[in-house]
């Protein structure tokens, strides 16, 4: 079993949609999760943290963490183009050890 | 502030030759980390360094990899000698904690 899976294919939105992703941990122990967007031939980027169950708001970016069903979402309200990107999920398993496990990523396409 | 930074940002070598890839991650970060992604097996760790120390260096495909860490400014990974199935966008990111990773812009290693 991976550490980190995001299964779903690429997802292609409408403007002003919501995207929604799923991503699920394999270690119950996770402590910290984090949704990385990276734009094709560019590097990760930070763009939301969550380390306590229920939701995490920032802006049009909503996290979603469940940790009693080890999975974690992102939605995206109101999408735009420049949303358009693969998104990385990655897991903290904490205890001590601050290696971050990442899901292959999402990738989004917002349509006009 | 200036961000992690990586050189070169893209190389282009032939199989057999040496290749040393070079980090400078943020100023007071005690974290750094070392990840090679390619399309078929997404972003994998490769080693990360707490305190300059090395902490895990598990993902290192082989010996042909090393890395280095003389202070905490500065960091190498070195493939000797370099084949074809090297070839992918390596990335070093640095951490202020256990938590957020913060990714420098990555360098795109080509071997003939």
């Amino acid at each position: 079993q991976k550490e980190v899976e995001q299964n779903s294919g690429p997802l292609s939105v409408p403007e002003g949609a919501i995207a929604s992703l799923n991503c699920t941990y394999s270690d119950r122990g996770s402590q910290s999760f984090f949704w990385y967007r990276q734009y094709s031939g560019k590097s990760p980027e930070l763009i939301m943290s969550i380390y306590s169950n229920g939701d995490k708001e920032d802006g049009r970016f909503t996290a979603q963490l469940n940790k009693a069903s080890q999975y974690v979402s992102l939605l995206i309200r109101d999408s735009q183009p420049s949303d358009s990107a693969t998104y990385l999920c990655a897991v903290n398993a904490g205890r001590g050890n601050n290696r971050l496990a990442f899901g292959k990523g999402n990738q989004v396409v917002v349509i006009p | 502030d200036a961000g992690v930074i990586q050189s070169p940002r893209h190389e282009v070598t032939e199989m057999g030759q040496e290749v040393t890839l070079r980090c400078k991650p943020i100023s007071g970060h005690n974290s750094l980390f070392w990840y090679r992604q390619t399309m078929m097996r997404g972003l994998e760790l490769l080693i990360y360094f707490n305190n300059n120390v090395p902490i895990d260096d598990s993902g290192m495909p082989e010996d042909r990899f090393s890395a280095k860490m003389p202070n905490a400014s500065f960091s190498t990974l070195k493939i000797q000698p370099s084949e074809p199935r090297d070839s992918a966008v390596y990335f070093c990111a640095s951490s202020p904690s256990y938590n957020e990773q913060f990714f420098g812009p990555g360098t795109r290693l080509t071997v003939l």
